[in-house]
C-alpha cells in the first residue's frame, strides 16, 4: 500500500464549480497534514495545513478523519487560477521532518 | 518575504560527471532538505539536515550523494558521479527558527532542473 494515495484525476471543471479531491494515508502514526499546490514544473507551495478539527480558508475547506485516515480538501466557486496539482503531504510521526507526498490530483478549470 | 533560492535553475551534465546543486535556505531557518520529482512522479524526499549533520536520509541517498553547509548561507547538493536515472527537479526546502519545532511549514525553492546526458 502506498504510504499516501490521492485521486488520481485529471478533475476537469465550470469556473464556479465545486470540486473535492481525496487522500488516504498508510501510517496511522502520522503527526501532521498539509495541502500543498504544485504548478506545472514549479515547485510545491503549501495551500494549508490540515487540522483534526478541520478548517478554513476563505473557498478552501480541509477535513481530517484520523480513524479512516483520510484527507480531503474542498474548492468551492473555482477560478481558472486554480489549475494546478493539489498534492496531499503527510509528516510521519518521529520522522525527522521527512515530509511524505503522495503522486497529486490534477486540476483544470475551464471557462 | 523571504525565500528559498536555488541555482542553476537548470544544470546538463554528461554521466557520470559531478554536479553540485545550491541552495540558499530562508534566513535563520534552522532545518534544510532535498528533495526530488522526477518528471510525471511525485517528490520523493532525500535528506534533512540539522546543527551541522544529516537527521535523516531516504534508501534514494546513497554514497554517490552529500550534502554540506559549507558557509552561514549556502546548502549543498553533490552528485558525484551522475548516473541517466538522477535527472530530474531537486529541490530544497527549509524550516523553522526554533530548534523545538521542527515540524513547522517547509518552505521550497524554485528548484533546479537536472539533465543527465
Amino acid at each position: 500500500r502506498k504510504e499516501v494515495e490521492q485521486d488520481p484525476g485529471p478533475f476537469n471543471v465550470p469556473e464556479g464549480a465545486t470540486v473535492a479531491f481525496n487522500c488516504t494515508y498508510s501510517n496511522s502514526a502520522s503527526q501532521s497534514f498539509f495541502w500543498y499546490r504544485q504548478d506545472c514544473r514549479k515547485e510545491p507551495k503549501l495551500l494549508m495545513s490540515v487540522y483534526s478539527s478541520g478548517n478554513e480558508d476563505g473557498r478552501f475547506t480541509a477535513q481530517l478523519n484520523r480513524a479512516s485516515q483520510y484527507i480531503s480538501l474542498l474548492i468551492r466557486d473555482s477560478k481558472l487560477s486554480d489549475s494546478a496539482t493539489y498534492l496531499c503531504v503527510v509528516l510521519p510521526q518521529g520522522g525527522y521532518n521527512k515530509l511524505i507526498f503522495g503522486a497529486g490530483t490534477r486540476l483544470a478549470v475551464h471557462p | 518575504e523571504p525565500e528559498v533560492t536555488q541555482t542553476p535553475s537548470h544544470q546538463v551534465t554528461q554521466m557520470g560527471q559531478e554536479v553540485i546543486l545550491r541552495c540558499v535556505p530562508i534566513s535563520n531557518h534552522l532545518y534544510f532538505y532535498w528533495y526530488r520529482q522526477i518528471l510525471g512522479q511525485k517528490v520523493e524526499f532525500l535528506v534533512s539536515f540539522y546543527n551541522n549533520e544529516i537527521s535523516e536520509k531516504s534508501e534514494i541517498f546513497d554514497d554517490q550523494f552529500s550534502v554540506e553547509r559549507p558557509d552561514g548561507s549556502n546548502f549543498t547538493l553533490k552528485i558525484r558521479s551522475t548516473k541517466l536515472e538522477d535527472s530530474a527537479m531537486y529541490f530544497c526546502a527549509s524550516n523553522t527558527e526554533r530548534a523545538s519545532a521542527s515540524t513547522d511549514t517547509q518552505y521550497f525553492g524554485p528548484g533546479t532542473r537536472l539533465t543527465v546526458l
